[in-house]
């Protein structure tokens, strides 16, 4: 049973436009939830982070959204460059150090 | 700042065989972990430790898979006999402390292949 779960495989954007990656969870005990950035041959580098008392958390170019009634995260990139083609990972846990990641969404910009 | 160091970066082996990996957090960081990360997949915990202490091994298959943290330092993952199930990328993660909203520093990984 996959708990956190990222739907969209891949998707590609155009230089400059919103890049926006979805994120659904089912347990209600996660509280806390990260993306991650991943690039080929390296591990996976820590991206932006929301707790549950939040419904928005912004680092610069980079903005999560938390719906906690819908179980759902977004991540919006604006505006997306080329450098930011890459898998994301969002991860969910219960404010421990447990974190279960989802499948990983393929990011593709396109210049 | 050093990142975390793992190695090997790569390493085939047959199914039945054994195989050992290595990774040296980053300095100072109280808290390790090794996750599997199979082929389209997100990556997995294994193990968690603090210090040298075991936190959480629920996902470790401790028939074939054990790892130890001597000193409370850098770590070892061994699978013993592999399986061709083992296929996957190991990626070592340390943070400062036990506390989970503490982001988590990855390593490279190790690609393991069984054949």
């Amino acid at each position: 049973d996959q708990q956190v779960k990222q739907n969209s495989p891949s998707l590609s954007v155009q230089e400059g436009r919103i890049s926006i990656l979805n994120c659904d969870y089912t347990n209600s005990m996660f509280d806390y939830f990260l993306w991650y950035k991943k690039y080929p041959a390296e591990g996976p580098t820590f991206l932006i982070s929301i707790s549950s008392i939040k419904d928005k958390n912004e680092d610069g170019r980079f903005t999560v959204f938390l719906n906690k009634s819908a179980k759902h995260l977004s991540l919006h990139i604006v505006p997306s460059q080329p450098g930011d083609s890459a898998v994301y990972f969002c991860a969910a846990g219960p404010g421990t150090y447990k974190y279960i990641f989802g499948t990983g969404t393929r990011l593709k910009v396109l210049a | 700042e050093a990142g975390v160091a793992q190695s090997p970066r790569y390493k085939i082996i047959e199914k039945r065989q054994s195989v050992a990996f290595w990774c040296n957090p980053i300095s100072g960081h109280a808290t390790l972990y090794w996750y599997q990360q199979i082929l389209g997949q997100g990556p997995k915990l294994l193990i968690q430790f603090q210090n040298n202490g075991v936190v959480d091994d629920s996902q470790l298959p401790k028939d074939r898979f054990s790892a130890e943290r001597l000193k409370g330092v850098d770590s070892t993952l061994k699978i013993q006999p592999a399986k061709l199930e083992d296929s996957a990328v190991y990626l070592c993660a340390s943070s400062p402390g036990l506390a989970g909203y503490n982001e988590q520093f990855f390593g490279p990984g190790t690609r393991l292949t069984v054949l």
